[in-house]
């Protein structure tokens, strides 16, 4: 089975501060995604990559960065945290040429 | 902007009962998919259903698809209160390099 972890399930963090969220997939998958989940908004993809080192944006990357340096690890980066970005970030993969995306569990992020 | 658009937004019915819920998109399509998520978890793929495909079932899952209408329907059969659950409908675009575009939602209570 695909394995999509993330390195906290709740993370409170001050304004201004610099935030890193983590995931890690262990099947390989060449693209990896962020999106964040806010009631009656869906999922809005932040940010994805095909490929070590490459990224695209995606619809609301806005105050956000991300880091691929390794196939299996795909980091989400907050370089000053604000309150807006207060919300549910899931992580997901799917192989090349594959349409389905396995999801990791999410981290629920409050900034205050 | 958002691509499926589900509906209804929330479905309460009695376990054993079958639960229909439709999503709408706008633009031409490769795939639509269908996810479930659990209270605060991260999304499980259900189904996919190719643009050349009209109707697929994997257990207890029942998906059309109507490319004239620009919509789909996910039934769920003898519905279980395990079944409970938030439920996304997925596109994905012709040459999109495996991004999907996620509606906001619909929300299944099965009551037991």
């Amino acid at each position: 089975d695909v394995k999509v972890t993330q390195s906290s399930r709740y993370l409170v963090k001050r304004t201004g501060e610099k935030v890193f969220l983590e995931c890690v997939q262990d099947m390989d998958h060449e693209n990896m995604f962020w999106y964040r989940q806010d009631p009656g908004l869906g999922l809005r993809l932040i940010y994805f990559s095909y490929d070590v080192k490459m990224k695209e944006k995606g619809d609301i990357p806005e105050g956000y960065s991300v880091s691929r340096e390794k196939k299996e690890r795909f980091s989400l980066i907050l370089e000053s945290a604000s309150t807006n970005q207060t919300s549910m970030y899931l992580c997901a993969s799917s192989a090349q040429g594959r349409d389905t995306q396995y999801f990791g569990p999410g981290t629920r992020l409050t900034v205050l | 902007s958002q691509q499926g658009e589900e509906d209804p937004q929330a479905l309460s019915i009695q376990e054993g009962e079958n639960a229909t819920m439709n999503c709408s998109y706008k633009t031409s399509i490769n795939n639509l998919q269908w996810y479930r998520q659990n209270s605060g978890r991260g999304l499980v793929h259900l189904i996919l259903i190719r643009s050349n495909e009209r109707e697929k079932h994997s257990g207890r899952l029942r998906v059309t698809l109507d490319t004239s209408k620009k919509s789909s329907s996910l039934l769920i059969t003898a519905s279980r209160a395990a079944d409970t659950a938030s439920y996304f409908c997925a596109t994905g675009l012709t040459g999109a390099n495996s991004k999907l575009t996620f509606g906001k939602g619909i929300t299944l209570s099965v009551r037991p």
